[in-house]
């Protein structure tokens, strides 16, 4: 078992550029989240899913847009990427504790 | 908003020294979880406390969790370098798909 992927591990974008970080996950988890990791702020929450076709809000979640249109997978989109932005982003599923991906980092300049 | 601190933010000490690790919260929670991320890498589980007073021990870390259930300590004995990482700890709400994560102590331990 992969447990959970992301796609790309890494990327440089320009400011106002578009882009969209992929997780997949085999183990057949409702609970899926997306969080952001910065030095000296610990994990924050961007969006969650409780399900196949659901989405909600977490603690910071503007400038992102998820998808969740199949189980496995739960997509995160910058529509507009600012240096703001910059970060590395980790995929999770739930159950019992998280499981975590090996993160992507983002670069915007 | 139910918030975490952990103290120390950063620990550097020799190998072989002891060191505690402090999550502190106004908030109760379910559960506490600690987890461990290496560089380049996603935080991994060590340990879940869901008993107020509960004592688990892992080897050489011993983790606590408060009476109050509102807070946790972690305490290693004998550090080696290969426990050099980020220790976060996660407090579980009550739906128990949430987590508050704490900032996170940077530990380095040298040989």
């Amino acid at each position: 078992n992969a447990g959970v992927t992301q796609t790309p591990k890494f990327r440089v974008l320009k400011t106002g550029q578009s882009m969209t970080l992929l997780c997949a996950q085999d183990m057949n988890h409702e609970y899926m989240y997306w969080y952001r990791q910065d030095p000296g702020m610990g994990l924050r929450l961007i969006h969650y899913s409780v399900g196949e076709g659901t989405t909600a809000k977490g603690e910071v979640p503007d400038g992102y847009n998820v998808s969740r249109l199949k189980k496995q997978n739960f997509l995160l989109g910058l529509e507009s990427a600012a240096p703001s932005q910059t970060s590395v982003y980790f995929c999770a599923t739930y159950r019992g504790s998280m499981y975590f991906g090996p993160g992507t980092r983002l670069t915007v300049l | 908003t139910q918030l975490l601190e952990q103290s120390p933010q950063f620990l550097s000490i020799q190998e072989g020294e002891n060191l505690t690790v402090y999550c502190n919260s106004s908030s109760v929670f379910s559960s506490l979880q600690w987890y461990r991320q290496e560089p380049g890498e996603g935080p991994v589980l060590l340990v879940t406390v869901v008993t107020g007073g509960e004592v688990k021990k892992l080897k050489r870390l011993t983790f606590q969790f408060g009476d109050a259930r509102k807070d946790s300590s972690l305490h290693i004995t004998a550090a080696q370098p290969g426990d050099t990482g980020l220790y976060l700890c996660a407090g579980v709400g009550n739906a128990g798909n949430m987590l508050t994560f704490g900032g996170g102590t940077r530990l380095m331990v040298k040989p």
